[in-house]
């Protein structure tokens, strides 16, 4: 079965640091990838998407993910780690032979002033 | 364009009860998807309508069930209610179709006491 992976339940960064997210899936095919961000108490918004076409993927507020066939990852950076960039992340597929949503267990991540 | 809209936005029942939660689709699109989330974790995938009928279930027991209307809004119904349920329940909505982003609602908070 799909698995999605997700190192480091909480990460901390200091303001301007960058933010390094990681992301594996388990999956012979590679599956649609996704990247989500959730705030307190709100639901999740979505950063950016791999689909296909070039790996290298920009998303919203400054994210880019990158997908790695060969390490299936997907890992999510961003150069300057902003204070409202604190909240949780998920990274998520679709494989490719039905279409729902498979997440990882999500990323707290924290950001030190 | 309207977004993905759940109502209620809190909830609190107690064990044994009925609850329907309800889901509003995003304009233009006719799929709308369930997930469970349990604090300090990721979505967890009920189940999926398209075109009024169930199109994938996860691993959730019938006493989850749900429905599709015309007007592709949704209803989660949950029998029997069990402490565990407690949990954030989104809905998203997309167009049918691999791969498609799925838009999230802001989630029904459900606490069962």
């Amino acid at each position: 079965a799909q698995s999605v992976t997700q190192l480091g339940s909480h990460v901390s960064v200091s303001e301007g640091a960058l933010v390094l997210l990681r992301c594996n899936y388990s999956s012979s095919v590679p599956p649609y990838l996704f990247w989500y961000v959730q705030y307190p108490n709100q639901g999740l918004q979505l950063l950016l998407k791999y689909t296909t076409g070039a790996t290298l993927v920009k998303g919203i507020n400054g994210f880019e993910a990158e997908f790695k066939k060969s390490e299936t990852s997907f890992h999510l950076t961003k150069p300057s780690a902003h204070m409202s960039d604190a909240a949780e992340y998920f990274c998520a597929v679709i494989p490719r032979a039905y279409d729902k949503v498979i997440f990882g267990p999500g990323t707290s991540l924290s950001v030190i002033p | 364009e309207t977004g993905v809209t759940q109502s209620p936005t809190h909830l609190i029942k107690t064990r044994g009860q009925q609850v329907t939660l309800r889901c509003s689709s995003q304009s233009g699109h006719n799929t709308v998807s369930w997930y469970q989330q349990a604090l300090g974790q990721g979505p967890q995938f009920i189940f999926q309508y398209y075109r009024e009928e169930e199109n994938g279930r996860g691993n959730f027991p019938p006493r989850f069930s749900g429905l599709q209307f015309p007007n592709y809004s949704s209803e989660l119904n949950v029998n029997a209610l069990e402490l565990d349920d407690s949990a954030l329940y989104l809905c998203a909505s997309s167009s049918q179709g691999k791969g498609n982003e799925q838009f999230f609602g802001p989630g029904t908070r459900l606490t069962v006491l």
